[in-house]
């Protein structure tokens, strides 16, 4: 299986910071890789798919990055809605994997 | 818009079955374009991809499951459905059907999870 490494797994930030969460692969994943958003007791919710291509309806302050094992969601401008936790995905191999999340709290 | 609900038990005795079906609305799980699948999230633990199923009966397994997991469809009902069999405690988790979405290429194929269901508590105990 494929193993995907978040960091950091929490952080501290402030309404309009740039926030930017690392997600790393095992082993070389394309650009195979889709961010979520989850907040408590909600479904997830996708942000970003093929590593850099935002899912209708999310706001453009949410971006992507990267390729082969290392990849990047970058939030521009936090906004109080943002505070919550986001996952990494691969979508390369079976069994799908995921990260640990990275939960985003307000400092 | 593309809805899908869990229902089942919340609870399940130890060696037990364990059965939850996914009501999906605003979509045909008889479409070929997408996959319908299962996710879990024991406490304090990742998700974890448990299986899919395709419009045509096609099952993908987690390996670490398989041996355990059943997915099925139902067309007429618009539903589909996961069983796991000889539960235990590690089975306790939140579980989740989403759609599974995505594309071939000339790598194979890749997929992602959108929408998912809210979610429904299972929790293995005597």
């Amino acid at each position: 299986d494929i193993q995907m490494t978040q960091s950091p797994s929490s952080m501290s930030a402030s309404v309009g910071d740039r926030v930017t969460i690392t997600c790393r692969a095992s082993r070389g994943i394309g650009d195979w890789l889709a961010w979520y958003q989850q907040k408590p007791g909600k479904a997830p919710k996708l942000l970003i798919y093929s590593t850099s291509n935002l899912e209708s309806g999310v706001p453009s302050r949410f971006s992507g990055s990267g390729s082969g094992t290392h990849f990047t969601l970058t939030i521009s401008s936090l906004q109080p809605e943002d505070f919550t936790t986001y996952f990494c995905q691969q979508g390369y191999s079976f069994p799908r994997t995921f990260g640990g999340g990275t939960k985003v709290e307000i400092k | 818009q593309v809805k899908l609900q869990e229902s089942g038990p919340g609870l399940v005795r130890p060696s037990e079955t364990l059965s939850l079906t996914c009501t999906v609305s605003g979509a045909s799980v008889s479409s070929a374009n997408y996959y319908w699948s299962w996710v879990r999230q024991p406490p304090g633990k990742r998700l974890e991809w448990i299986a899919y199923i395709y419009f045509n009966g096609s099952t993908n397994y987690n390996p670490s499951l398989r041996s355990r997991v059943t997915t099925s469809v139902d067309m007429s009902k618009n539903q589909f459905s996961l069983k796991v069999s000889s539960v235990t405690a590690a089975d306790t988790a939140v579980y989740y059907c989403a759609r599974e979405r995505g594309y071939w290429s000339a790598l194979g194929m890749t997929t992602w999870f959108d929408p998912w269901g809210q979610g429904t508590t299972v929790t293995v105990s005597s």
